[in-house]
């Protein structure tokens, strides 16, 4: 069954909102959870590693200030795309490892995300 | 910095057909995986490979790992439809980090 959640799975929104996306994980708890964001048919790109308690990490070119992420809890990791744009659309994915399982990292379903 | 090649890049082939997809990577790692993913979907993890001459087979689908020459094959016996989707190697430097992706081989099983 699914280890990672991701809601929404899909979401339309206006320009210049402000989208919230959650992940969770539901069999362990995740200190550490990764968000990466896909464009159509392009590869899978980090954005950045959300540690619980303390700040995320950020990968270069991803501006934090838009992209705010939460991890408050051991099972919850929010991302939040603020004054969304265009060109935010994408395929937005959470992960999480496993380090029972020789660290192989288990995705969420992914939120798509249109902005009009 | 780690880089991930994949090739080839799309690969179109009859059902009945054997291929392989490649999979080079730039620094040294000893972890290496396979994903598949379907149109609109998220990944779903194929193979996890650790050690050199590591060999793992599911189905149609066997992935083998060379860490000394920093290549991993994902090899496809008697392709069928159901196999069409993009796959994906991906390998990490250490640990809980991320992972760095190839860029996706799009695979297209045809009659």
């Amino acid at each position: 069954g699914a280890v990672v959640s991701q809601h929404p799975s899909w979401v339309i929104c206006k320009s210049g909102t402000s989208v919230k996306i959650e992940c969770r994980s539901l069999d362990f708890q995740a200190t550490t959870m990764f968000w990466y964001r896909q464009f159509p048919k392009q590869s899978l790109m980090l954005m950045a590693t959300s540690n619980e308690g303390s700040k995320a990490t950020y990968e270069q070119g991803v501006e934090k200030d838009k992209f705010l992420i939460n991890h408050a809890s051991l099972t919850l990791s929010t991302l939040t795309v603020t004054s969304a744009h265009p060109e935010d659309s994408s395929f937005y994915i959470c992960s999480k490892t496993d380090s029972q399982r020789a660290d192989t990292q288990y995705f969420g379903p992914g939120t798509r995300l249109t902005v009009l | 910095e780690l880089k991930v090649e994949q090739n080839p890049l799309f690969l179109s082939m009859q059902e009945g057909k054997n291929y392989t997809i490649y999979c080079n990577y730039s620094t040294t790692s000893d972890r290496l995986y396979w994903y598949r993913q379907d149109p609109g979907k998220s990944l779903e993890s194929l193979f996890v490979l650790l050690s050199n001459g590591a060999v793992k087979q599911e189905g149609r689908l066997m992935a083998s790992l060379d860490t000394k020459a920093r290549l991993s094959t994902l090899h496809i016996t008697a392709a069928v439809h159901d196999l069409s989707a993009t796959y994906f190697c991906a390998v990490v430097n250490s640990g809980n980090t991320p992972l760095v992706f190839g860029k996706g081989t799009r695979l297209s099983v045809i009659a």
